[in-house]
């Protein structure tokens, strides 16, 4: 399986953007790159994908490296409530995605 | 309205006890699946059902017996539970191909 390698965890300011890398250097033509974010006792929630181009949607922001081999989650203005882990996980075209890596903590300081 | 929703939230048995843990969503999915969260955070695949039909099963012990009665639904049933099965274990749904889950908010297994 394609795997991904995210930072531990990050850290921001409060209402400044954040940038999350992932690497994913062995992915196939056909993975779709999503993001996902799990808040404190809660299930992971969908943040964000794409394939090739870059993507913005009312959460965040999804660049993608020319050769596909890395990406970055843009947070714009991080807000206390997006402390958070930040996980990115490699799909097929099938849908499936196996295994959510060990993810980027966030930590937003006021 | 909670779409994807898991009973119960909480679970503590005693080791070789057999449990169950429930999963309904109301989106009109067609694929469920079931995730474990350990210890340290890593979610990993168990299963997954697509209209009512195993997909994926990922090396889980045969202890594990996942049932969809029907595309609603995808209950858990765990066999002589084991201290290692304690863990967070999470229902998700998805329309098929998407790859967009949407997940419960998760049952908490303690096994002592």
């Amino acid at each position: 399986d394609a795997k991904t390698t995210q930072p531990n965890s990050m850290e921001s300011n409060e209402e400044e953007p954040v940038h999350l890398p992932c690497n994913h250097s062995t992915i196939s033509g056909t993975d779709y790159i999503h993001w996902y974010r799990q808040l404190p006792s809660q299930g992971p929630e969908y943040v964000i994908h794409g394939l090739t181009s870059n993507v913005n949607n009312r959460m965040a922001s999804l660049a993608i490296a020319e050769d596909r081999k890395s990406s970055t989650l843009i947070l714009h203005r991080a807000t206390l409530r997006d402390a958070a882990v930040y996980y990115c996980i490699l799909c097929n075209n099938a849908g499936n995605m196996l295994t959510f890596g060990g993810g980027t903590r966030l930590m937003v300081k006021p | 309205d909670t779409a994807v929703s898991q009973t119960p939230k909480y679970l503590v048995t005693q080791m070789g006890n057999d449990k169950s843990i429930k999963c309904e969503q109301n989106l009109g999915h067609d694929t469920m699946y079931w995730y474990k969260q350990d210890s340290k955070k890593f979610l990993k695949i168990m299963f997954s059902y697509n209209n009512k039909e195993l997909i994926i099963n990922e090396t889980v012990p045969n202890r594990f017996s996942p049932k969809s009665p029907d595309k609603a639904h995808l209950n858990l049933h765990i066999n002589s539970l084991e201290l290692g099965d304690s863990a967070v274990y999470f229902c998700a749904s998805s329309p098929s191909g998407t790859g967009e889950l949407f997940f419960g908010e998760g049952s908490r297994l303690t096994v002592l």
